[in-house]
């Protein structure tokens, strides 16, 4: 159990365009999901927290308008970079995590993102 | 504020040689949990152990075993036996109980050549 999967896992777009990711827990109900962002050869940093049917709480630098998520019901959450630029080519993860006090999150496969 | 340290960037090692990933954090919770996670090439995160701050027990799991020492700070990752499917890189992360994200340090790359 405890499966996060993420669409798509690749994806390659032109700058100025916009691509949204999906993060979906497939059999349990997620009350929060966080959004990762890795650089390549670098650590998972923390881009936003989400809880089920209110506002994402951003990280200290992260532009909300730029990095726009949604996490509509408890086993969806989307993120959506909003005009793409290639300093936005980055791996994107997502994590789930099941009910209030329980720290074990689960994580997605990831989405590479390349912005040309 | 919370901080996890990995002052080994990268690691090379023969097969078979045993390997020990290091992990110094700070935290002013009494209350936190530490993690390791696997990264392999493909990119997807394995959860490798969780280990609360209550518990200073170490423990061992086939080849891989931590060692938890909360008068150093410190949450060590060891190998016995490495293999090279063991190459990937390793996080250590921190979780405190007051902000419950986790906090990730910068990783080690473990190369296991046969």
């Amino acid at each position: 159990g405890a499966v996060v999967s993420q669409h798509p896992s690749w994806v390659i777009c032109k700058s100025g365009t916009s691509v949204k990711i999906e993060c979906r827990s497939l059999d349990f109900q997620a009350t929060t999901m966080f959004w990762y962002r890795q650089f390549p050869k670098q650590s998972l940093m923390l881009m936003a927290t989400s809880n089920e049917g209110s506002k994402a709480t951003y990280e200290q630098g992260v532009e909300k308008d730029k990095f726009l998520i949604n996490h509509a019901s408890l086993t969806l959450s989307t993120l959506t970079v909003t005009s793409a630029h290639p300093e936005d080519s980055s791996f994107y993860i997502c994590s789930a995590r099941r009910g209030l006090g329980l720290y074990e999150q689960y994580f997605g496969p990831g989405t590479r993102l390349t912005v040309t | 504020a919370q901080k996890v340290t990995q002052a080994q960037t990268e690691i090379s090692v023969v097969e078979k040689e045993d390997v020990t990933l290091d992990c110094v954090y700070e935290t002013r919770d009494t209350t936190y949990y530490l993690f390791w996670y696997k990264q392999p090439p493909s990119g997807e995160l394995v959860f490798l152990i969780r280990r609360n701050s209550f518990d200073e027990q170490n423990e061992i799991s086939g080849r891989y075993s931590w060692n938890f020492q909360k008068s150093t700070s410190s949450f060590n990752f060891t190998i016995t036996a490495s293999q090279v499917v063991d190459s990937a890189v390793y996080f250590c992360a921190l979780s405190e109980v007051s902000f419950q994200k986790l906090v990730f340090g910068t990783g080690t790359r473990l190369l296991v050549s046969p």
